[in-house]
């Protein structure tokens, strides 16, 4: 079963404004990543944050984490038609990752 | 660095044929993994290797075998496929577990 639960399923949005996604997890984590899939390609890394961490920053992305309930949010500022993805949390446990099923994003030029 | 290789890029087997997956990593890293996404889902784990001569099920393991060859070095066996299996298949590495993955390109899997 999924771990990891993307809200909302689908996302369409203007060039320039912001984009939040939220992923809600059952159970006990290590840490929690965050990851983009462009349409028929691999998953590529974005961020990851560990379970003592609340908020993290790196570019445009803005993630926080809050384990009491279970729940991590990603935002992407400003937003550009590149952003078009599906983006996807992953709960890391004991070495294992799970993922959830996906937000997809569209960016409108 | 080529990252995560994964060999073929395409196939499509009769129902009961087997092959193999290929995938392969120039990182140095000790943690490989092989995930399964089926259309509009998230990936779906089905075996990992936290190291080189270790390898443990993942979430959906039944009708696949894994190999951790070697280091670098991680494949994949459909002994009997069925049409179940029509997934997309990727293989991931990281440095050690609960690090950040990094995807192959990903395996189009058609079992007719």
């Amino acid at each position: 079963s999924q771990q990891g639960e993307e809200d909302p399923q689908a996302l369409s949005i203007q060039e320039g404004e912001n984009a939040t996604m939220n992923c809600s997890y059952k159970t006990s984590i290590n840490n929690l990543q965050w990851y983009r899939q462009n349409s028929g390609r691999g998953l590529v890394h974005l961020i990851l944050i560990r379970s003592n961490e609340r908020e993290k920053h790196s570019g445009r992305l803005r993630v926080t984490l809050d384990t009491s309930k279970k729940s991590s949010s990603l935002l992407i500022t400003a937003s550009r038609a590149a952003d078009t993805a599906s983006y996807f949390c992953a709960t890391d446990w004991e070495g294992k990752s799970t993922f959830g099923d996906g937000t997809t994003l569209t960016v409108k030029p | 660095n080529a990252g995560v290789t994964q060999t073929p890029k395409f196939q499509v087997l009769k129902t009961g044929q087997s092959m193999t997956l290929q995938c392969a990593q120039d990182m140095n890293h000790n943690s490989m993994y092989w995930y399964r996404q089926d259309p509009g889902m998230g990936l779906r784990l089905i075996y990992y290797s936290a190291s080189e001569g270790t390898t443990d099920k993942g979430e959906v393991p039944n009708g696949y075998n894994v190999s951790r060859l070697n280091k670098r070095e991680f494949s994949l066996r459909l002994e009997s496929a069925a049409p179940s299996q029509t997934s997309v298949y990727f293989c991931a590495s990281c440095f050690a577990r609960s690090y950040e993955q990094y995807f192959g390109p990903g395996t189009r899997l058609t079992v007719t």
